[in-house]
């Protein structure tokens, strides 16, 4: 059984570029999540991909965008960066979403810096 | 908008002694879940509670939902070295989404 992976590890970008990070989820796992942790807090909910739909979105903008492909890995796309924007990207796999989630096994993250 | 904070930010613990970090909501939440974030790395699955007032129990680790199901706690008895790292809850409010706590960073001290 393979864990979550996060490509790249680190990113450099400037402001107004585009950047694509990617996650391969668990073995088993149809569900992704992407999160934005800010250096000292918690992270923060982007949004869910289930079986290649978006299945839930926080309070992030249109610019904030992602794919999930038929293999149930997934892309989060982000455009126009903001320095902001400079933060550790996570994604999350787990099983069948519901009222009552599974737990979500996160992958290493990617760390963008944005100048 | 929904917020859920945890209390302490911080808590600075000799090794040996207890630690409890707690966590409250402002909407009434689905189920909550903990984890534990080392320094460098990724959030860890510790637990999930789903029931008011349910209590579950990790070896050294207790947690606790509160009976109105806006409140948890997360209690480490004699602490150690090994348990140093920052503590999340998460909680859903029944929307696909999970909200997560501002944590609580624990240093345990030798």
């Amino acid at each position: 059984e393979t864990g979550v992976t996060q490509s790249p590890t680190h990113l450099i970008k400037t402001r107004g570029q585009q950047v694509t990070l990617r996650c391969s989820s668990q073995s088993g796992h149809n569900t992704v999540s992407w999160y934005q942790q800010a250096l000292g807090q918690g992270p923060q909910f982007i949004f869910q991909y289930y079986r290649e739909e978006e299945n839930g979105r926080g309070n992030f903008p249109p610019r904030f965008s992602g794919l999930q492909f038929p293999n149930y890995s997934s892309e989060l796309n982000v455009n126009a960066l903001e320095l902001d924007d400079s933060a550790l990207y996570l994604c999350a796999s787990s099983s069948e979403p519901g009222i009552h989630w599974d737990e979500q096994f996160f992958g290493p993250g990617t760390r963008l810096t944005v100048l | 908008g929904q917020q859920v904070m945890q209390i302490p930010q911080y808590q600075h613990v000799q090794e040996g002694e207890d630690f409890t970090t707690y966590c409250n909501s402002s909407t009434t939440l689905s189920n909550i879940q903990w984890y534990k974030q080392r320094p460098g790395g990724h959030p860890v699955f510790l637990i999930q509670l789903v029931k008011s007032g349910e209590v579950k129990k990790q070896k050294r680790l207790t947690f606790q939902f509160g009976e109105a199901k806006k409140n948890s706690s997360l209690h480490i008895t004699a602490t150690q070295t090994t348990d140093v790292g920052t503590y999340f809850c998460a909680g859903t409010p029944g929307t696909y989404k999970y909200i997560f706590g501002t944590g609580t960073r624990l240093k345990v001290l030798a």
